[in-house]
């Protein structure tokens, strides 16, 4: 039982380069999110699914794209990324908001 | 939407002494709230939570308490560790609104 998965967990990425960070989940939850955490800021919401199908924009959804084809996958697309965009960025799963979230290990992003 | 925040930012106790973490939130709709620990290079871990049905909740050295009134709740650690040092996260959520997290606070667990 791997729980949530992350990849890459490195990443660096060059001003206006594209990029996907993975995330799968192999609880058979329904809710999944993308959090990105910065240095005295907490974590942060960018987009979240509450299933397959469905998904929605949180607190910081410019510059980046989700899709949710599957209940297991929730991979998080940086467009065009900026210096901004370097940070720690983090996915979670739960049965549902009023839950316990499962986070993965987290990517962390450089953008240069 | 929610706005949570927490207190202090560092928090430095010794070994054995009790440390205590206060969150404030905004939203009166809010109905659960978690506590989350995380260490060097990984992911928060959930430690302990509330709901709003309940005043406190112990689970062994830590404890968590809420005052809905007041909007306000507080994690209670007692008898600290070494291992306790790490960054504690509140949150604040209900069914129809996501999740909302504090700044976190560094606690140093001194031996």
């Amino acid at each position: 039982n791997a729980g949530v998965t992350q990849t890459p967990k490195f990443q660096v990425l060059k001003t206006g380069q594209s990029m996907t960070l993975q995330c799968a989940q192999d609880m058979n939850h329904e809710y999944m999110s993308w959090y990105r955490q910065d240095p005295g800021m907490g974590l942060r919401l960018i987009h979240y699914s509450v299933g397959a199908g469905i998904t929605d924009q949180g607190e910081v959804p410019n510059g980046y794209n989700v899709s949710r084809s599957t209940t297991e996958d929730f991979p998080l697309r940086l467009l065009s990324a900026a210096p901004s965009q370097t940070s720690v960025y983090f996915c979670a799963s739960s049965y549902d908001r009023e839950f316990g979230y499962t986070f993965g290990s987290g990517t962390r992003l450089t953008v240069v | 939407g929610e706005n949570v925040e927490q207190h202090p930012s560092t928090l430095s106790v010794q070994e054995g002494d009790s440390a205590v973490i206060k969150c404030t939130y905004s939203d009166s709709a809010s109905n659960y709230f978690p506590w989350y620990k995380q260490e060097l290079g990984k992911g928060p871990q959930l430690i302990i939570d509330i709901r709003s049905n309940v005043g406190e909740k112990k689970d062994q050295r830590i404890a968590v308490t809420l005052n809905k009134t007041a909007k306000h709740f507080s994690l209670h650690i007692t008898e600290t560790q070494p291992e306790d040092s790490a960054v504690y996260f509140c949150a604040a959520s209900n069914r129809n609104n996501d999740m909302r997290f504090g700044a976190g606070t560094r606690l140093t667990v001194k031996p």
